[in-house]
């Protein structure tokens, strides 16, 4: 596609309730990003994806985030038993191998609140 | 660990005017990228200009531009004739320059445009 595409932009879910986040990058991208960020902050890293395998999950917080990525392109971040602090926007952002010299493009967001 | 800071949670300036947007940030690595992004209300990250830390020229992209100072690890931005356009939160980000590098922000500066 022309652009990162991410589903749903807004999303509310009661507290305990799992919940997918889908990243749908641009067309040949084979770096993937996820990041979370909460009201009045930076976004912080969770996860990056080169093709199908996570390179590096070091910024997922707990065992409760999971992301996969399949064939390659579309990604879903999965949160289990949400808990009220994971209300947050999470973004994605994808770019060719090396986001630093070629570029990241991001993504709107999923606005995550859980009550 | 890199970390960047932005001291200024909030700036504003009539428009027409210059104003410039700190950044600080620490790393002791030596190949690493530098980025301003815009994040308007639509919640997606917009590059507004990239230094390449091995550069000693300052990035210019038409009303924006940089003061890279490396020795002092400072970033900041200046932005020229404002628009009311260039309202946004304005983050600062450090990028390693290898392969799948994700990107460190900092908390923000809030830009109000006054008419």
């Amino acid at each position: 596609g022309a652009g990162v595409s991410q589903t749903p932009s807004n999303k509310v879910t009661e507290k305990g309730k799992y919940v997918e986040l889908r990243c749908d990058p641009i067309s040949g991208h084979t770096a993937l990003y996820w990041y979370r960020q909460s009201l009045g902050q930076g976004p912080e890293f969770l996860i990056y994806f080169q093709g199908t395998g996570a390179a590096d999950d070091s910024g997922l917080p707990n065992d409760r985030f999971f992301a996969v990525r399949p064939e390659g392109s579309v990604s879903t971040l999965k949160i289990q038993r949400t808990e009220r602090g994971d209300s947050a926007v999470y973004l994605c952002a994808s770019s060719l191998m090396q986001g630093s010299v070629h570029g990241y493009t991001f993504g709107s967001g999923t606005r995550l609140t859980v009550v | 660990a890199q970390t960047v800071t932005q001291s200024q949670p909030e700036m504003s300036v009539q428009e027409a005017e210059t104003v410039t947007l700190s950044c600080t940030y620490d790393t002791s690595e030596s190949d690493y990228y530098l980025f301003w992004y815009k994040q308007p209300p639509s919640r997606q990250m917009i590059l507004v200009i990239r230094q390449e830390a091995y550069k000693q020229q300052n990035a210019t992209e038409n009303r924006f531009s940089v003061n890279f100072q490396k020795a002092a690890k400072s970033f900041s931005l200046k932005i020229s004739d404002s628009q009311l356009g260039d309202a946004a939160m304005y983050f600062c980000a450090y990028a390693l320059g290898t392969s799948g590098s994700r990107l460190t922000f900092g908390e923000g500066t809030q830009l109000t445009v006054n008419p």
